[in-house]
């Protein structure tokens, strides 16, 4: 079975301060993992996903099989970052996302 | 760019009434789906569909969830009979093909269960 967990339910940063959001899986073959990002009152939208290995709004996340984890981090947080995150991951041969609890980033200016 | 719309936002229905939620998946899309996330808790898939056909469930998703692709435009999800734990957001989602694609979300209905 699939499973996702994201420790942290809530994160409060100062603006500019790092922000690191973890996220945590099990799953025995080799999954695809995504970070969606749900702004107030908006639809999620995916941020990235580990197989495209790129920086969107500057967060970056790696794949550690060893460590089974997708922390999601960001150098500088801007006010504009706060939304509801999410750690999702699929099966590789399939279309189905198993989706952590959520984590809340809160940027105090 | 396209968006999955869902109507409607907010529905309050009694309990052991039948719901239907639309959805208008992008119109590209290949894939569709409906997740469900109840209040203060996870996003739960809930059922994939695929050329008119369901191609995976969960087991959340028993007798008295349906879906259907009544023309070729919406994709609904019907209640039969609801319940007072059926209240959550149900999510609509679409994708252009099958595993490896971004699968897009629609805004989300709220349905209460009164």
């Amino acid at each position: 079975a699939q499973r996702v967990t994201q420790p942290e339910k809530l994160l409060s940063v100062f603006k500019g301060a790092p922000v690191e959001l973890k996220c945590n899986y099990s799953y025995s073959g080799s999954p695809e993992l995504f970070w969606y990002v749900q702004y107030s009152r908006q639809r999620l939208q995916l941020l990235l996903r580990h197989i495209s290995r790129e920086s969107i709004k500057g967060f970056t996340a790696d794949l550690n099989k060893g460590e089974t984890s997708f922390h999601l981090k960001k150098p500088f947080a801007q006010e504009e970052d706060s939304a509801m995150y999410y750690c999702a991951l699929r099966r590789a041969a399939g279309n189905k996302l198993t989706f952590g609890g959520g984590t809340r980033v809160l940027v105090k200016p | 760019e396209p968006e999955v719309t869902q109507t409607p936002s907010h529905q309050v229905t009694q309990m052991g009434q039948e719901v239907i939620l639309r959805c208008v998946p992008i119109s590209n899309h290949l894939y569709f789906y409906w997740y469900r996330q109840i209040l203060g808790q996870k996003v739960e898939f809930l059922v994939s569909f695929y050329n008119n056909e369901i191609s995976e469930k969960s087991e959340i998703f028993d007798d008295q969830f349906s879906v259907e692709r009544p023309d070729g435009s919406n994709f609904t999800l019907k209640i039969r009979s609801t319940k007072l734990e059926d209240s959550a957001m149900y999510f609509c989602a679409s994708s252009e093909l099958y595993g490896g694609n971004t699968i897009y979300f629609g805004e989300g209905s709220w349905l209460t269960v009164v």
